[in-house]
């Protein structure tokens, strides 16, 4: 079974900062996938970030980065130069060798951008 | 051109009626998924079909009810609504199927979402 923590149930942080969302996972599976989905205050959930356990590289997209630490069964995402329209609901997500590429997901983090 | 559309939007009835949930990809994806988040916001997957055969089924009341009429379609039929149903009601889809997770990010795409209100 595939088990997603997120310890943050909220996050502020001021315009143009970096800030980092906190995930670590349980899995017994020899290989995963891990990602990051965004929920903004309209609802839709976006796809934003993956990471593959075994892909070597911490993988980046424009603002968003995943800093992936598998000895600590880590995937952090990193958002750079905070913008406002980034306030709204995170959530780490993770897919397994067993599951048939359901996506387990965690509890979420409400990121608050302010001016 | 939506990709994962939805309908209705919102859905508010009585417990006890029957109603469904329609979804439509225009991906071409194989693989379609049905997940529930709640109050607390909290999203679990309850189905998942490829190519119209179910493949996933999480431990959901018999009242729920799925059906893929093709690959492009996945609708949710639910009976006899209880006020533990309401939640938001999430279509998902993504291109292929497989049992290796290292196949890329195969990510899946959702969409807008279906409030459902049993009063």
């Amino acid at each position: 079974a595939q088990k997603i923590t997120q310890t943050q149930p909220g996050m502020f942080v001021q315009e143009k900062e970096a800030v980092t969302l906190d995930c670590t996972y349980d899995t017994s599976d020899p290989s995963y996938g891990l990602f990051w989905y965004k929920q903004p205050s309209s609802g839709e959930m976006i796809f934003l970030i993956y990471q593959g356990s075994y892909d070597q590289q911490n993988a980046t997209e424009g603002r968003y980065s995943l800093n992936f630490q598998k000895a600590r069964k880590s995937a952090n995402l990193v958002i750079s130069a905070s913008q406002l329209g980034d306030s709204a609901m995170y959530f780490c997500a993770m897919r397994g060798d067993t599951g048939f590429q359901k996506l387990v997901f965690g509890t979420g983090t409400r990121l608050l951008v302010s001016p | 051109d939506t990709a994962v559309s939805q309908t209705p939007k919102y859905l508010v009835t009585q417990m006890g009626n029957d109603k469904s949930i329609k979804c439509e990809q225009n991906l071409g994806h194989d693989t379609m998924y049905w997940y529930k988040q709640d109050s607390k916001k909290f999203l679990k997957i309850m189905f998942s079909y490829n190519n119209k055969e179910l493949i996933i089924n999480e431990t959901v009341p018999n009242r729920f009810s799925p059906k893929s009429p093709d690959k492009a379609h996945l609708n949710l039929h639910i009976n006899s609504l209880e006020l533990g149903d309401s939640a938001v009601y999430f279509c998902a889809s993504s291109q292929v199927w497989s049992h290796s997770p290292q196949m890329g990010s195969n990510e899946q795409f959702f969409g807008p979402g279906t409030r459902l209100t049993v009063l």
